[in-house]
């Protein structure tokens, strides 16, 4: 089947330690996003990449690093420096639409919490 | 100009009812507003889309209308189901070429039967 696959599903993390959120498309899309999910905040952008290689920085970078070494992959690492990592965050994909816009198609998120 | 406004951020109606979320926005560039729903603990999944060249698009109990010179756009559901109860969310995209969508804070839809 043919989708978005993010994983771990939940994640827990100590104070200091960077995580790594891993997220994998088979949907041959070029564009991939992160976003993060507060209540009553919506969606907000992290990081995008349009291409392998290339990435660039959302509404709310710090704190965040992301590698695009495959087109399939996009991996977000939740650095030390990020002071309120917890959160639920959702990966997504698309076509490179450009200015038509396009849909972005979600995986089902990973859950990620400081104890 | 970024941000989209959504209201309201919660919403409760009777089974068989209908339900309306307004969004408005500024940015006079965006023409592409897709409506998506989100089941709890899940991801968001896409439900309909319009395009800035159309006023209006319905798919059975679900429509959504656009008003470009007043920068807005709403979703209407009608006849309501218990099953429609989750958080909703507008976006805006196509102002620029990165792709990217720009999402309102959501509306918690509820639904009782």
């Amino acid at each position: 089947d043919g989708g978005i696959t993010q994983s771990p599903k939940y994640l827990f993390r100590k104070e200091g330690q960077n995580v790594t959120l891993s997220c994998e498309q088979n949907l041959n899309h070029d564009a991939m996003y992160w976003y993060r999910q507060d209540p009553g905040q919506g969606l907000r952008l992290i990081y995008y990449s349009q291409i392998v290689n290339d990435f660039q920085k959302g509404d709310i970078a710090e704190g965040y690093s992301v590698s695009r070494e495959k087109k399939e992959s996009f991996p977000l690492t939740v650095t030390s420096a990020q002071k309120n990592p917890t959160a639920f965050y959702l990966c997504a994909s698309s076509i490179l639409a450009g200015t038509n816009g396009a849909e972005a198609f979600f995986g089902q998120g990973t859950r990620l919490t400081v104890v | 100009g970024e941000n989209v406004e959504q209201h309201p951020s919660t919403l409760s109606v009777q089974e068989g009812d209908s339900a309306v979320i307004k969004c408005t926005y500024s940015d006079s560039a965006s023409n592409y507003f897709p409506w998506y729903k989100q089941e709890l603990g899940k991801g968001p999944q896409l439900i309909i889309d319009i395009r800035s060249n159309v006023g209006e698009k319905k798919d059975q109990r679900i429509a959504v209308t656009l008003n470009k010179t007043a920068k807005h756009f709403s979703l209407h559901i009608t006849e309501t189901q218990p099953e429609d109860s989750a958080v909703y969310f507008c976006a805006r995209g196509g102002s620029s070429n990165t792709g990217k969508l720009i999402f309102g804070q959501g509306t918690t839809l509820q639904v009782k039967p």
